[in-house]
Protein backbone atom coordinates (compact mmCIF):
# COMPACT_ATOMS: atom_id res chain seq x y z
CA UNK A 1 0.00 0.00 0.00
CA UNK A 2 1.59 2.77 -1.00
CA UNK A 3 1.92 6.18 1.24
CA UNK A 4 0.64 9.65 0.62
CA UNK A 5 2.16 10.99 -3.07
CA UNK A 6 3.39 14.47 -3.40
CA UNK A 7 4.47 16.01 -6.72
CA UNK A 8 6.90 17.74 -7.31
CA UNK A 9 9.22 17.22 -4.54
CA UNK A 10 10.57 20.64 -5.20
CA UNK A 11 9.61 23.86 -7.35
CA UNK A 12 10.83 26.81 -8.02
CA UNK A 13 8.59 29.71 -9.48
CA UNK A 14 9.65 33.52 -9.95
CA UNK A 15 7.55 35.60 -8.19
CA UNK A 16 4.12 36.13 -10.64
CA UNK A 17 4.13 32.64 -11.18
CA UNK A 18 1.29 30.31 -10.35
CA UNK A 19 2.40 27.07 -8.13
CA UNK A 20 0.49 23.81 -8.61
CA UNK A 21 0.98 21.04 -5.88
CA UNK A 22 -0.32 17.76 -6.16
CA UNK A 23 -1.24 15.16 -3.57
CA UNK A 24 -2.63 11.62 -3.67
CA UNK A 25 -3.79 9.84 -0.82
CA UNK A 26 -3.44 6.47 0.76
CA UNK A 27 -5.66 3.67 -0.75
CA UNK A 28 -8.65 4.11 0.70
CA UNK A 29 -8.24 7.57 2.51
CA UNK A 30 -11.29 10.32 1.45
CA UNK A 31 -9.59 12.79 4.09
CA UNK A 32 -7.50 15.14 2.86
CA UNK A 33 -5.58 18.08 4.74
CA UNK A 34 -2.57 20.17 3.46
CA UNK A 35 -0.57 21.92 5.71
CA UNK A 36 2.73 24.26 5.35
CA UNK A 37 5.89 24.51 7.59
CA UNK A 38 7.90 27.86 7.23
CA UNK A 39 11.16 27.57 8.26
CA UNK A 40 12.32 26.63 11.95
CA UNK A 41 8.38 26.42 12.91
CA UNK A 42 5.81 24.03 13.41
CA UNK A 43 3.22 23.14 10.50
CA UNK A 44 0.57 24.68 10.07
CA UNK A 45 -2.90 23.75 9.07
CA UNK A 46 -4.14 25.44 5.97
CA UNK A 47 -6.85 23.64 4.56
CA UNK A 48 -9.47 19.98 5.16
CA UNK A 49 -10.71 18.70 1.84
CA UNK A 50 -13.05 15.59 1.31
CA UNK A 51 -14.07 14.22 -2.31
CA UNK A 52 -15.28 17.15 -4.33
CA UNK A 53 -15.58 19.51 -0.93
CA UNK A 54 -14.04 21.39 1.16
CA UNK A 55 -14.77 20.89 4.78
CA UNK A 56 -12.36 23.76 6.70
CA UNK A 57 -10.69 26.13 4.93
CA UNK A 58 -10.09 28.59 7.83
CA UNK A 59 -6.05 28.32 7.62
CA UNK A 60 -5.89 29.03 3.91
CA UNK A 61 -4.70 32.56 2.93
CA UNK A 62 -7.30 34.61 1.74
CA UNK A 63 -6.34 35.42 -1.40
CA UNK A 64 -3.88 34.05 -4.60
CA UNK A 65 -4.53 30.19 -2.83
CA UNK A 66 -7.23 27.50 -3.32
CA UNK A 67 -7.25 24.04 -3.35
CA UNK A 68 -9.76 21.11 -4.91
CA UNK A 69 -10.36 16.95 -4.24
CA UNK A 70 -11.85 16.56 -7.37
CA UNK A 71 -13.53 13.18 -7.95
CA UNK A 72 -11.04 11.59 -10.09
CA UNK A 73 -7.68 12.33 -9.55
CA UNK A 74 -5.28 14.04 -7.02
CA UNK A 75 -5.73 16.80 -5.11
CA UNK A 76 -4.12 20.55 -6.20
CA UNK A 77 -2.91 23.10 -3.71
CA UNK A 78 -2.62 26.13 -6.18
CA UNK A 79 -0.81 29.42 -5.39
CA UNK A 80 -1.62 32.51 -7.72
CA UNK A 81 1.04 35.43 -8.11
CA UNK A 82 3.53 33.72 -5.58
CA UNK A 83 5.53 35.91 -3.65
CA UNK A 84 9.15 35.44 -1.69
CA UNK A 85 7.13 34.61 1.58
CA UNK A 86 5.22 31.81 -0.06
CA UNK A 87 8.79 29.71 -0.18
CA UNK A 88 7.79 27.00 2.52
CA UNK A 89 7.23 22.94 2.43
CA UNK A 90 3.53 22.59 1.71
CA UNK A 91 3.04 18.87 3.22
CA UNK A 92 -0.61 17.01 2.03
CA UNK A 93 -1.73 14.14 4.25
CA UNK A 94 -4.69 11.96 4.24
CA UNK A 95 -6.81 9.92 6.28
CA UNK A 96 -9.30 7.03 6.14
CA UNK A 97 -11.91 8.54 8.89
CA UNK A 98 -12.00 12.00 10.08
CA UNK A 99 -11.51 11.12 13.50
CA UNK A 100 -8.39 8.75 12.56
CA UNK A 101 -4.47 10.02 12.75
CA UNK A 102 -3.33 11.25 9.32
CA UNK A 103 -0.62 9.85 7.56
CA UNK A 104 1.65 13.02 5.83
CA UNK A 105 3.52 12.56 1.93
CA UNK A 106 7.03 13.69 1.91
CA UNK A 107 5.94 17.51 0.67
CA UNK A 108 6.75 20.18 -1.50
CA UNK A 109 9.18 22.52 -1.17
CA UNK A 110 8.40 25.74 -3.25
CA UNK A 111 11.34 28.06 -3.60
CA UNK A 112 9.83 31.79 -4.95
CA UNK A 113 12.90 33.29 -6.74
CA UNK B 1 -1.86 32.43 19.35
CA UNK B 2 0.43 29.17 20.02
CA UNK B 3 -2.02 26.93 21.30
CA UNK B 4 0.50 24.03 21.31
CA UNK B 5 3.64 24.75 22.84
CA UNK B 6 7.23 22.72 22.69
CA UNK B 7 8.85 24.95 24.94
CA UNK B 8 12.16 22.50 24.41
CA UNK B 9 13.83 23.49 21.25
CA UNK B 10 16.43 20.65 21.58
CA UNK B 11 17.41 17.40 23.51
CA UNK B 12 20.60 15.81 23.72
CA UNK B 13 20.41 12.39 25.47
CA UNK B 14 22.67 9.43 25.46
CA UNK B 15 22.12 6.13 23.82
CA UNK B 16 19.72 3.47 26.01
CA UNK B 17 18.48 6.44 28.41
CA UNK B 18 15.28 8.12 28.54
CA UNK B 19 14.60 10.60 26.04
CA UNK B 20 11.48 13.28 27.56
CA UNK B 21 9.77 15.10 25.73
CA UNK B 22 7.43 17.74 26.75
CA UNK B 23 4.29 19.95 25.20
CA UNK B 24 1.59 22.32 26.85
CA UNK B 25 -1.37 23.55 25.34
CA UNK B 26 -4.06 25.67 25.53
CA UNK B 27 -7.42 25.09 24.01
CA UNK B 28 -9.14 23.08 26.44
CA UNK B 29 -11.70 21.69 23.58
CA UNK B 30 -8.47 19.42 22.27
CA UNK B 31 -9.74 16.08 22.49
CA UNK B 32 -7.21 13.89 20.91
CA UNK B 33 -2.98 14.25 20.74
CA UNK B 34 -0.97 12.73 18.43
CA UNK B 35 3.12 12.64 18.35
CA UNK B 36 5.28 12.60 14.83
CA UNK B 37 8.42 12.33 14.51
CA UNK B 38 10.13 13.99 10.76
CA UNK B 39 13.78 13.54 9.58
CA UNK B 40 15.17 16.47 7.15
CA UNK B 41 13.81 16.53 4.19
CA UNK B 42 10.75 13.86 4.81
CA UNK B 43 7.16 14.31 5.92
CA UNK B 44 6.10 13.48 9.32
CA UNK B 45 5.86 9.84 10.44
CA UNK B 46 2.67 9.43 12.93
CA UNK B 47 4.43 7.83 16.33
CA UNK B 48 1.45 7.45 19.07
CA UNK B 49 -1.61 9.15 19.48
CA UNK B 50 -3.89 9.63 22.46
CA UNK B 51 -7.59 10.63 23.50
CA UNK B 52 -8.63 12.93 26.19
CA UNK B 53 -10.28 9.97 27.51
CA UNK B 54 -7.13 8.28 28.51
CA UNK B 55 -4.00 9.50 31.05
CA UNK B 56 -1.96 7.19 29.18
CA UNK B 57 -0.52 4.91 26.11
CA UNK B 58 2.40 2.77 25.55
CA UNK B 59 3.27 1.59 21.71
CA UNK B 60 6.89 -0.25 22.13
CA UNK B 61 9.36 2.08 23.25
CA UNK B 62 7.01 4.97 22.77
CA UNK B 63 4.82 5.80 26.32
CA UNK B 64 2.86 8.99 26.04
CA UNK B 65 0.99 10.49 29.04
CA UNK B 66 -1.87 13.01 29.18
CA UNK B 67 -2.35 15.14 32.64
CA UNK B 68 -5.61 16.83 31.18
CA UNK B 69 -5.54 19.20 34.59
CA UNK B 70 -2.37 20.44 33.84
CA UNK B 71 -2.81 20.66 30.13
CA UNK B 72 0.40 18.91 29.61
CA UNK B 73 1.70 15.74 27.72
CA UNK B 74 5.07 14.06 27.47
CA UNK B 75 6.55 11.78 25.19
CA UNK B 76 8.69 9.04 26.48
CA UNK B 77 11.30 7.17 24.29
CA UNK B 78 12.99 4.45 26.13
CA UNK B 79 15.80 3.16 25.94
CA UNK B 80 16.69 5.81 22.83
CA UNK B 81 18.59 4.44 19.69
CA UNK B 82 20.39 6.86 17.34
CA UNK B 83 17.81 6.29 14.65
CA UNK B 84 15.71 8.44 16.84
CA UNK B 85 17.62 11.52 16.46
CA UNK B 86 14.91 13.69 14.66
CA UNK B 87 12.42 16.60 15.07
CA UNK B 88 9.65 15.31 17.20
CA UNK B 89 5.86 17.32 16.67
CA UNK B 90 3.21 17.31 19.03
CA UNK B 91 0.39 17.68 17.88
CA UNK B 92 -3.83 18.75 18.89
CA UNK B 93 -6.95 18.38 17.48
CA UNK B 94 -10.69 19.09 19.04
CA UNK B 95 -12.52 16.15 16.57
CA UNK B 96 -15.76 16.67 18.17
CA UNK B 97 -16.26 20.03 17.77
CA UNK B 98 -13.54 21.09 15.12
CA UNK B 99 -12.81 18.33 13.18
CA UNK B 100 -9.68 16.75 12.58
CA UNK B 101 -7.11 19.49 11.51
CA UNK B 102 -4.23 19.05 13.36
CA UNK B 103 -2.72 22.20 15.42
CA UNK B 104 1.05 21.86 15.72
CA UNK B 105 4.01 23.01 18.03
CA UNK B 106 7.09 24.08 16.78
CA UNK B 107 9.36 21.09 17.44
CA UNK B 108 11.94 19.55 19.97
CA UNK B 109 15.21 18.60 18.21
CA UNK B 110 16.32 15.00 19.77
CA UNK B 111 19.97 14.09 19.47
CA UNK B 112 20.85 10.70 20.34
CA UNK B 113 24.21 9.91 21.18
CA UNK B 114 26.28 6.66 20.60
Amino acid sequence: NAGVMQNPRHLVRRRGQEARLRCSPMKGHSHVYWYRQLPEEGLKFMVYLQKENIIDESGMPKERFSAEFPKEGPSILRIQQVVRGDSAAYFCASSPEAVDEQYFGPGTRLTVT
Amino acid sequence: DQQVKQNSPSLSVQEGRISILNCDYTNSMFDYFLWYKKYPAEGPTFLISISSIKDKNEDGRFTVFLNKSAKHLSLHIVPSQPGDSAVYFCAASAVLSAGNKLTFGGGTRVLVKP
